[in-house]
C-alpha cells in the first residue's frame, strides 16, 4: 500500500514551457515533504522542501505547493530547461526527527527543446 | 560539500553468498540509511541508524541486517542473497537538525544476484 503516490509515471513538456509534477499522501500526519531529482547513474539530489505549516516554497524555477486538505502537493518548475529532465521523487517524513522517510515512485520528466 | 561514497557501482553475487555493501560519509552526520529503488516502486527504507551502533528497521528489512561501528560508515548486510534482492542500492545520510530534513545520497549500487 504505497502511502505517497505519483500517479503519472512520465512527464514530456517543452523547453521554456511550465511543468507540474503531483503528488498525493494517504496519511494526514505527514508534516514534512520534499522533491529530489535523480539523474541516471547519480543518486537523487534534494530540490526543494514545505512544511505543513505552510501552503507554498519557492527556490528559483522551483515552487512547491501544499494543499493539506486534498493531500496533495506539486512541483511547479517555470521555465523548464532541458537539463531538467531527471526522475523526481516526492517525499514524506513520518516522524518529527526527519529519520523515517517513505518516497514516491518518481516521474520520469522529459524536457524537449 | 557533502560526500556519501559507495564501495561498489556494480556487483555481480550468486545466490545464498552473503553480500556486504558499504557506504561511508564526511560530514559527521548522526542519520544513515539504506534504501532499494526499484521500476515503479520508488525508494523503499531497508534500515537507518541515527546513531553508532543503534539501528531501527524500514520498511523491508527481511533478508538484511545493518552494522554501524563508527559514525561515517554504515554497512548493509545481504546474509544469504536471493535473486528477489536484485535492486539498485541507495545509501544516505543526513545531519540531525530540525532546520532540514534533506538527505544525502551515495551514487548507488547496483547489485545482480543470479
Amino acid at each position: 500500500d504505497q502511502q505517497v503516490k505519483q500517479n503519472s509515471p512520465s512527464l514530456s513538456v517543452q523547453e521554456g514551457r511550465i511543468s507540474i509534477l503531483n503528488c498525493d499522501y494517504t496519511n494526514s500526519m505527514f508534516d514534512y515533504f520534499l522533491w529530489y531529482k535523480k539523474y541516471p547513474a547519480e543518486g537523487p539530489t534534494f530540490l526543494i522542501s514545505i512544511s505543513s505549516i505552510k501552503d507554498k516554497n519557492e527556490d528559483g524555477r522551483f515552487t512547491v505547493f501544499l494543499n493539506k486538505s486534498a493531500k496533495h502537493l506539486s512541483l511547479h518548475i517555470v521555465p523548464s530547461q532541458p537539463g531538467d529532465s531527471a526522475v523526481y521523487f516526492c517525499a514524506a517524513s513520518r516522524d518529527n526527527y526527519g529519520q523515517n522517510f517513505v518516497f514516491g515512485p518518481g516521474t520520469r520528466l522529459s524536457v524537449l527543446p | 560539500d557533502v560526500k556519501v561514497t559507495q564501495s561498489s557501482r556494480y556487483l555481480v553475487k550468486r545466490t545464498g553468498e552473503k553480500v556486504f555493501l558499504e557506504c561511508v560519509q564526511d560530514m559527521d552526520h548522526e542519520n544513515m540509511f539504506w534504501y532499494r529503488q526499484d521500476p515503479g516502486l520508488g525508494l523503499r527504507l531497508i534500515y537507518f541508524s541515527y546513531d553508532v551502533k543503534m539501528k531501527e528497521k524500514g520498511d523491508i528489512p527481511e533478508g538484511y541486517s545493518v552494522s554501524r561501528e563508527k559514525k561515517e560508515r554504515f554497512s548493509l548486510i545481504l546474509e544469504s542473497a536471493s535473486t528477489n534482492q536484485t535492486s539498485m542500492y541507495l545509501c544516505a545520510s543526513r545531519q540531525t537538525t530540525v532546520l532540514s530534513y534533506e538527505q544525502y545520497f551515495g551514487p548507488g549500487t547496483r547489485l545482480t544476484v543470479t
